[in-house]
């Protein structure tokens, strides 16, 4: 089945270690998210890739970046993790931006210590 | 700017009970719709979605339908069972303006279901 995969599905690091979140996609599709959603509340736009245009969010902090370096693949670099970034990471993909139907993986959650 | 209210939750249900999560938006232009829902520990599954007017979304048993008259898109589902238990989550992607690639989310709505 065609599907948005993301490993590892938990992640505990510690406070200032970098940690990387990956996602891979078999759908083909052209854009790539990356979503933060902490306890009990909606998921928070991060940034998204149009192919291998990188559109960062306003309010997105200059600690988390992010690599395509191909249509499958998305990283989620956290160079210097706080314990505020405890969080579900949430990629999600579609095939064109516009009001297309976004589908999303299973998360990671990251504990930091 | 857009923006999507739906209910407050926690909401607690009896097994085969009606089910009613309200939910209405703020958008420019002609908004898509969607409800997401997403089981404990896992990601958003797309439940169903409406793309205009009058379009009624409906998927395992729950319904919506887009009204642009009222800017609501309700779910509603006749019979609940346990393995209905999840958080819902209302959502608009509009189709003007630069930000026309975002979902904007509902805060969520818990949903509970006893045997």
């Amino acid at each position: 089945d065609a599907m948005v995969i993301q490993n590892p599905r938990y992640q505990v690091t510690q406070f200032g270690k970098p940690v990387t979140l990956s996602c891979s996609q078999t759908l083909n599709h052209n854009v790539m998210y990356w979503y933060q959603q902490k306890s009990s509340q909606a998921p928070k736009l991060l940034f998204h890739y149009y192919d291998k245009d990188f559109n960062n969010e306003a309010d997105t902090p200059d600690n988390f970046q992010s690599r395509r370096p191909n249509t499958s693949f998305c990283f989620l670099d956290i160079r210097s993790p706080g314990l505020g970034d405890a969080a579900m990471y949430l990629c999600a993909t579609s095939v064109r931006l516009g009001q297309e139907t976004q589908y999303f993986g299973p998360g990671t959650r990251l504990l930091v210590l | 700017g857009n923006s999507v209210t739906q209910m407050e939750g926690p909401v607690t249900l009896s097994e085969e009970a009606f089910l009613t999560i309200n939910c209405t938006y703020t958008a420019t232009g002609y908004p898509s719709l969607f409800w997401y829902v997403q089981y404990p520990g896992e990601g958003l599954q797309l439940l169903l979605k409406a793309t205009k007017a009058d379009d009624k979304g409906s998927n395992k048993g729950f319904e919506a339908t887009y009204r642009k008259e009222t800017t609501s898109f309700h779910l509603e589902k006749g019979s609940v069972q346990v393995s209905d238990s999840a958080v819902y989550f209302c959502a608009l992607s509009s189709n003007s303006g630069g930000s026309n690639y975002k979902l904007t989310f509902g805060k969520g709505t818990l949903l509970t279901v006893n045997p």
